[in-house]
């Protein structure tokens, strides 16, 4: 099984509302991540996991929250968003951090627009 | 901040061509990887050069890397339609961080 899962593909929520968004995998990765895609833009690394604790947070707002229950799950818990915030969140995993040769498998991504 | 700069932005070509996109980055890398995407969707790995390889294949894929320009190449041969994506190059950053360039759109038109 070489996929990571993201739900859900679409969601559209206010600027008071509370919701996550959910990426899993079993490829026994060590690494996840959490990536924000404007259209016609590259992805942007908000978030890195290793071994299920946050290694590095790009400076990203506090209205997004991560968090990573075990090694196969992570989270994005969304809070009093933006409409500028409403963009493509994609998760991605790799075997680890120790990255002279890792490539990041990805989910397919959560559409998310923020009215 | 963006580890590397693409070109073209966009290259519209004939199934049967050939489309060559190039990267250029600003920082040592410890290797250099090719992502495509189909709209809305994923990135899906392509290749991955290592910083003391020149040339890398894979299939209709060659990917250059020249490390003394802080360069590479990707050349897509015999191009079909279903190859219409975005590409992006992407270094690692600071060890632990995969940095995507701006990308190449590329359509191909049957």
């Amino acid at each position: 099984d070489t996929e990571v899962t993201q739900t859900p593909k679409h969601l559209v929520m206010g600027m008071t509302n509370k919701k996550s968004l959910k990426c899993e995998q079993h490829m026994g990765h060590r690494a996840m991540y959490w990536y924000k895609q404007k259209a016609k833009k590259p992805p942007e690394l908000m978030f890195v996991y290793s071994y299920e604790k946050l290694s590095i947070n790009e400076s990203v707002p506090s209205r997004f929250s991560p968090e990573c229950p075990n090694s196969s799950l992570l989270n994005l818990h969304l809070h009093a968003l933006q409409p500028e915030d409403s963009a493509l969140y994609l998760c991605a995993s790799s075997q680890s951090l120790v990255a002279t040769n890792e490539k990041l498998f990805f989910g397919s991504g959560t559409q998310l627009s923020v009215l | 901040s963006q580890q590397g700069e693409e070109d073209p932005q966009a290259l519209s070509i004939q199934e049967g061509e050939n489309a060559t996109m190039n990267c250029s980055y600003k920082t040592s890398i410890n290797n250099l990887q090719w992502y495509r995407q189909n709209s809305g969707r994923g990135l899906v790995h392509l290749i991955l050069i290592r910083s003391n390889e020149r040339e890398k294949h894979s299939g209709r894929l060659r990917v250059t890397l020249d490390t003394s320009k802080k360069s590479s190449s990707l050349l897509i041969t015999a191009s079909r339609a279903a190859d219409t994506a975005s590409y992006f190059c992407a270094g690692l950053s600071g060890g632990f961080k995969t940095i995507f360039g701006a990308g190449t759109r590329l359509f191909v038109k049957a």
